[in-house]
């Protein structure tokens, strides 16, 4: 079936160094588009990014990624980490009507 | 301003009781969706409805029955209440339902079952 693995529960890096949250998938759709989602304490999910171009960069709010369909990878990456960006962040796939989500990855930026 | 509103944000219900989650969105959208996060679960999908029809359920349950008395309303009934049924459920819309569109969540109704 399709879905989505996130490996890191928790993510903790210290203020100003890169970060790195993996995401890879397993799908059977033919059209897809991939999410990053964000959800702060208290707050509801919202998109961070979105990509369906093979090998293309996406950026926003000093995040980026790239799909990567030959490793079926979507990282999520930022150069430099601030401290708001502790939250739980989601990868997910775009299926028919529907998103998989993976299981989130706990970000925790320490000073 | 939330666009997406759950109601209530907390509920505690006993075993084998009902309850109705409510969800309005007031962003324009046609699709509407429920999603489910349980304790070390991904955010799990359970129904999508495009103009007010249901597209797709992946509830195996029949306990769980959505309810869209308007185009930006999609409750969520739950019958017979199990300990198990103890997760946050999002509500969730979109412009149209198709593939690649971005959901915009609410904040979730947290329910507990004792």
């Amino acid at each position: 079936g399709d879905s989505v693995t996130q490996t890191e529960g928790l993510v903790t890096v210290t203020e100003g160094l890169p970060v790195k949250l993996n995401c890879t998938y397993q799908t059977t759709y033919l059209t897809i588009a991939f999410f990053w989602y964000v959800q702060y304490l208290n707050e509801a999910p919202q998109v961070l990014l979105k990509s369906s171009t093979d090998n293309k960069r996406t950026e926003h709010q000093g995040f980026h990624a790239t799909l990567h369909k030959s490793s079926s990878s979507f990282h999520l990456q930022k150069s430099s980490a601030q401290l708001s960006d502790s939250a739980l962040y989601y990868c997910a796939l775009s299926g028919i009507g529907k998103l998989i989500f993976g299981l989130g990855t706990t970000l925790q930026v320490q000073p | 301003d939330p666009k997406i509103i759950q109601k209530p944000k907390y509920l505690v219900a006993v075993t084998g009781s009902e309850k109705i989650l409510i969800c309005e969105q007031y962003l324009g959208h046609n699709a509407m969706y429920w999603y489910r996060q349980s304790a070390k679960k991904p955010l799990e999908f359970m129904f999508s409805y495009s103009y007010q029809k249901l597209m797709d359920n992946q509830t195996a349950s029949s306990r769980f029955q959505p309810q869209s008395s308007k185009k930006n309303h999609l409750d969520l009934q739950i019958t017979a209440l199990k300990p198990d049924d103890s997760a946050t459920y999002f509500c969730a819309s979109s412009q149209e339902g198709i593939s690649n569109e971005r959901l915009f969540f609410g904040h979730g109704t947290k329910l507990s079952v004792l």
